[in-house]
């Protein structure tokens, strides 16, 4: 079992929609989970970070962390063409007080 | 504006030879960090060094090696000792080093061609 899963997609939705990214990890002891945006052929760009259980909002984007379920989502709401990229989920902590990451979804928003 | 530069952004070499990625930061971050990505896997750890003249292995460091001479700097060589080099390579750094508040950010990358 992979530490830190997310689903490959793509995940398509339309434009001004919002889109729902999830991750999930096994390593219960887990303290934080970072987002990162990746544009093809480009470096990953941070988006937010969540360590606190329930959500956390930044302009159009939540973090939502239920540890009790060992899952993070990222809702990007009114989504546009320009956030069609792939999303990196990483987890921080646990066993091997490592960073983690998934190996992506790609989000594709149609316009 | 503070960030972390990686040169070139392109390298072809043929196999056999060794190769230096070069990675400076003016972010005055003590940790600095380089990731392998391979299409279809996570980002993977080669080196991390969280102070000068210090450094760790990460989960792939055969065939690879590191420096880190002054806190700006940390480049990484790839070796011929590398069974498969043809990868992107990315470059991080952090505030400290790996904590639960403590986010990567990434250089722009050097992907690296070997033939």
């Amino acid at each position: 079992q992979k530490e830190v899963e997310q689903n490959s997609g793509p995940l398509s939705v339309p434009e001004g929609a919002i889109a729902s990214l999830n991750c999930t990890y096994s390593d219960r002891g887990s303290q934080s989970f970072f987002w990162y945006r990746q544009y093809s052929g480009k470096s990953p760009e941070l988006i937010m970070f969540i360590y606190s259980n329930g959500d956390k909002e930044d302009g159009r984007f939540t973090a939502q962390l239920n540890k009790a379920s060992q899952y993070v989502s990222l809702l990007i709401r009114d989504s546009q063409p320009s956030d069609s990229a792939t999303y990196l989920c990483a987890g921080y902590g646990g066993a091997t007080n490592k960073l983690i990451f998934g190996t992506g979804t790609l989000l594709a928003v149609q316009p | 504006d503070g960030g972390i530069t990686q040169s070139p952004k392109y390298l072809f070499r043929k196999e056999g030879q060794n190769v230096t990625l070069s990675c400076e930061q003016n972010l005055n971050h003590d940790a600095m960090y380089w990731y392998r990505q391979d299409p279809g896997q996570g980002l993977r750890l080669i080196y991390y060094s969280q102070i000068v003249n210090d450094f760790q292995k990460g989960d792939i460091a055969e065939g690879y090696s590191v420096s880190r001479e002054k806190k700006e700097s940390f480049p990484l060589t790839v070796t011929s000792a590398q069974k498969n080099p043809t990868a992107f390579y990315l470059c991080a750094s952090s505030p400290k080093g790996q904590a639960r508040d403590s986010p990567l950010h990434f250089g722009n990358g050097t992907r690296l061609t070997v033939t």
